[in-house]
């Protein structure tokens, strides 16, 4: 149980384009979903917490405007990096809290976007 | 705001050694600390969850001990194997069911055959 999945794993696209990630919780409902950065050899960083059914909110220097997130589900999140440049190239996890365990998180595979 | 360190950053040891892992965190006001495995390029494995009312969890091998008035959490592997191999990242929640995890930059693990 509490399994997280991320779709695409990895993706390539070009400067200026946007691209979408998205997480679902596979077997139970998620009120709140997490979204981290991870760049080469540094830790995960927190980019925002999103509930289901209302506006996310962004740690302090994440552009809302570049990283939309839409939460539109229980089980099921998405993250929009939008006008991507290579400067964004890492890899995305999202995170899902539910299930038996109060305050536990289960985290996804990871996405590894690379901006050329 | 919370800081979360560990040390060391890298341990290279021979396999069958009994390691320890050491996590500490700046605001003892912590709702519960995770233990987590990430292997190269992949996601994160979810080892051992400590809630802030515990001081210790044990999964096979692995036990990890909590004492949040000093802020500090240990990761102890005993009789390590190759397939130990990996980074190993302590987590704490600070703010409950609303707040993420801050993570620490994680321990790089490397067991010798």
């Amino acid at each position: 149980g509490a399994v997280v999945s991320q779709h695409p794993s990895w993706v390539i696209c070009k400067s200026g384009t946007s691209v979408k990630i998205e997480c679902r919780s596979l077997d139970f409902q998620a009120t709140t979903m997490f979204w981290y950065r991870q760049f080469p050899k540094q830790s995960l960083m927190l980019m925002a917490t999103s509930n289901e059914g209302s506006k996310a909110t962004y740690e302090q220097g994440v552009e809302k405007d570049k990283f939309l997130i839409n939460h539109a589900s229980l089980t099921l999140s998405t993250l929009t990096v939008t006008s991507a440049h290579p400067e964004d190239s890492s890899f995305y996890i999202c995170s899902a809290r539910g299930g038996r365990v109060v305050n536990e998180q289960f985290f996804g595979p990871g996405t590894r976007l690379t901006v050329l | 705001k919370q800081e979360v360190t560990q040390i060391p950053a890298a341990l290279s040891v021979p396999e069958g050694e009994n390691l320890v892992l050491n996590c500490s965190f700046t605001d003892s006001a912590i709702y519960n600390l995770q233990w987590f495995r990430q292997d190269p390029g992949k996601g994160l494995t979810s080892l051992l969850l400590i809630q802030s009312s515990q001081r210790e969890q044990t999964s096979g091998r692995l036990n990890a001990s909590l004492d949040k008035s000093s802020g500090r959490s240990t990761l102890y592997i005993a009789a390590s194997q190759p397939g130990d191999s990996a980074t190993y990242l302590c987590a704490v929640n600070s703010g409950g069911g609303a707040d993420g995890l801050t993570f620490g930059k994680g321990t790089h693990l490397i067991i010798q055959p």
